[in-house]
């Protein structure tokens, strides 16, 4: 099973500010490299798929890196709703997800 | 619009079973890969299981192997999780999801299954 490991655990940031969230992976995923975001009693939401591409009406400030082993979202400028779970996920070997980075108000 | 709308879960007793259902609208249900995912309580999101177009392909996570199965009805533009042999591991918001080369694009709002002892 392919392990994915997300840091930090928790983020504490201001609205404004530049998010950088990384997901690493135990063995090569490609870009089979998916990023969610979950807010509370709510279902996840796609926000980028094969590990850059923005999933539909996704704002443009929400970006995804990487390949191979290691991958990072970012958000350009934090907006007050953007402050959630996030979730990666592969989709090279079965699906497993990271067990989440939860980006909180400084 | 997409849609997935799940229903049937609810509280059962261990050892008991649930029959999971998902009602699809908004897209060509036929044509796309489906997927059970389930979030226990305060937890992480895990992957179930998924069925391909025709039904005629399913694969599971090796917890629920063999006391869980995925099927569809294209007529009916549905997804179901039949569940038995519940434990208290299994206790978890189930979410229906559409596949989409590797990742899962539409998500329904869950329905909650709870296993008592």
């Amino acid at each position: 099973e392919i392990v994915l490991t997300q840091s930090p655990a928790t983020l504490s940031l201001s609205p404004g500010e530049r998010a950088t969230l990384s997901c690493r992976a135990s063995q090569s995923v490609s870009n089979f490299l998916a990023w969610y975001q979950q807010k509370p009693g709510q279902a996840p939401r796609l926000l980028i798929y094969d590990a850059s591409n923005r999933a539909t009406g996704i704002p443009a400030r929400f970006s995804g890196s990487g390949s191979g082993t290691d991958f990072t979202l970012t958000i350009s400028s934090l907006e007050p709703e953007d402050f959630a779970i996030y979730y990666c996920q592969q989709g090279s070997n079965w699906y497993t997800f990271g067990q989440g980075t939860k980006l909180e108000i400084k | 619009e997409v849609q997935l709308l799940e229903s049937g879960g609810g509280l059962v007793q261990s050892g008991g079973s649930l029959r999971l259902s998902c009602a699809a609208s908004g897209f060509t249900f036929s044509s796309d890969w489906m997927h059970w995912v389930r979030q226990a309580p305060g937890k992480g999101l895990v992957w179930v299981a998924r069925i391909n177009i025709d039904g005629s392909r399913t694969n599971y996570a090796d917890p629920v192997k063999g006391r869980f199965t995925i099927s569809r009805d294209n007529a009916k533009n549905t997804l179901y999780l039949q569940v038995n042999s519940l434990g208290a591991e299994d206790t978890a918001v189930y979410y229906c999801t559409r596949g989409v080369t590797g990742a899962f694009d539409y998500w329904g709002r869950g329905t909650l299954v709870t296993v008592s002892s």
